[in-house]
Parts: C-alpha cells; sequence; structure tokens
C-alpha cells in the first residue's frame, strides 16, 4: 500500500512570507496528524483531525497556522506570515483510527517538509 | 506540566553488545506507550508498542518495558548491528489518545 505522501519536500522562503504543506495520508486512514519537528528534537503536536473534525490543536500557534481536511482525506498546513524560529520540518502522519485498543494509534509518517525560514 | 525525557546524549556502543535507551516521564499517567526509529532525513517508523499493564513486550532483537511505578520504559537492542544507528523516539499516549513524543536518543553502533 502507498505511504503517506507529502510535498514539497524541501521549501525556502524569507520572513512575513506565506507557505503551505500537503499531505495525503494512507487510504482509509481516519486519524491524521502535524507535526513540528525541530533540530535535535522530537516531533510537536500541531493538530490532529479525526476525519474532517479537530480532535487536538492545542499546540497550534493559531495566530499564523492554519490547517484543514476537507472531505475527511488529504490535508493543508499553512503559515501566514512565517517567522524565523518556524524553520523545522514539518511531518504528517496518519494511523487508522478505528476502534480496536492501542494499535489504532500506530502511527506512519510521511518524509516530512524541510522550511527555512530567512 | 507534563515531561518526558530520554538519554540526553548520543549513545555510542560496540557492535554485537546490547543497547538500552531509557524514556522517563513526569506529571502524565500513559495508557500505553510506543518507540519509533527515526532515520536522518526520514519520518520516524514504528517499532512497538506496550500497555500500561504490560511489563514487556519482544520483537526480534528488541525489547521494551514499562514501568508505571519508576515512570519509565526501557528500549532494549540486542546484539546491536551498525544499521541499528539512528535516532529512537517514545512517545506516551494518554486514556484520551493524547500524544507527547520525546526528545529522542541518537544510537550510534561502531563496528
Amino acid at each position: 500500500e502507498a505511504g503517506v505522501a507529502q510535498s514539497p519536500r524541501y521549501k525556502i522562503i524569507e520572513k512575513r512570507q506565506s507557505v503551505a504543506f500537503w499531505c495525503n495520508p494512507i487510504s482509509g486512514h481516519a486519524t491524521l496528524y502535524w507535526y513540528q519537528q525541530i533540530l535535535g528534537q522530537g516531533p510537536k503536536l500541531l493538530i490532529q483531525f479525526q476525519n474532517n473534525g479537530v480532535v487536538d490543536d492545542s499546540q497550534l500557534p493559531k495566530d499564523r497556522f492554519s490547517a484543514e481536511r476537507l472531505k475527511g482525506v488529504d490535508s493543508t498546513l499553512k503559515i501566514q506570515p512565517a517567522k524565523l524560529e518556524d524553520s523545522a520540518v514539518y511531518l504528517c502522519a496518519s494511523s487508522s483510527g478505528l476502534a480496536g485498543g492501542p494499535a489504532k494509534n500506530i502511527q506512519y509518517f510521511g518524509a516530512g517538509t524541510r522550511l527555512s525560514v530567512l | 506540566s507534563q515531561k518526558i525525557e530520554q538519554n540526553s546524549e548520543a549513545l555510542n556502543i560496540q557492535e554485537g553488545k546490547t543497547a538500552t535507551l531509557t524514556c522517563n516521564y513526569t506529571n502524565y499517567s500513559p495508557a500505553y506507550l510506543q518507540w519509533y526509529r527515526q532515520d536522518p532525513g526520514r519520518g520516524p517508523v514504528f517499532l512497538l508498542l506496550i500497555r500500561e499493564n504490560e511489563k514487556e513486550k519482544r520483537k526480534e532483537r528488541l525489547k521494551v518495558t514499562f514501568d508505571t511505578t519508576l515512570k519509565q520504559s526501557l528500549f532494549h537492542i540486542t546484539a546491536s548491528q551498525p544499521a541499528d544507528s539512528a535516532t529512537y523516539l517514545c512517545a506516551l499516549y494518554s486514556s484520551a489518545s493524547k500524544i507527547i513524543f520525546g526528545s529522542g536518543t541518537r544510537l550510534s553502533i561502531r563496528p
């Protein structure tokens, strides 16, 4: 089966510009996650969707970050305007999210988008 | 506040030895815990899952323990190989499926 697809792989922008990342999860996976991973740190959850509803966005800087998952399939994460501290890898992951215990939350990650803000 | 700590320094061990990585947590009551492997330039890959009522899980050369009294999980790789060199992440899940990842431990296996 195809894995989680993300694009672009790399993006370089100047501060105050806008940027968008796209993610296509594994077919049939109900849960989709966006993470920010700063160099040398673990992934930090930004937002979690269950189908097209938001489960957790408590760590999403809502003044500049937004995300949507129209039709409960693919998703877009946007930053507007970008700051220098937004330089990081943005990871998308999906899990089946179906009933049946913890295995439903095994996450499958894409390769990520490396963002550099100059 | 909730906190997860993994080995703060990179771990360097000789090929063939057992690598042991730690994941300690505070102010958190995880229902279960996962371990992932991450190679440079790639996303994390799932390895093992252990529930709060399980003491130990094994998969081939990998073993995970979970001690809710000590608030600690240990991840072991036996008969380590250079191909095991990577960053290893622990992730804790609450009963409400809230997720927190640790900062990871970089493991290097020298031939």
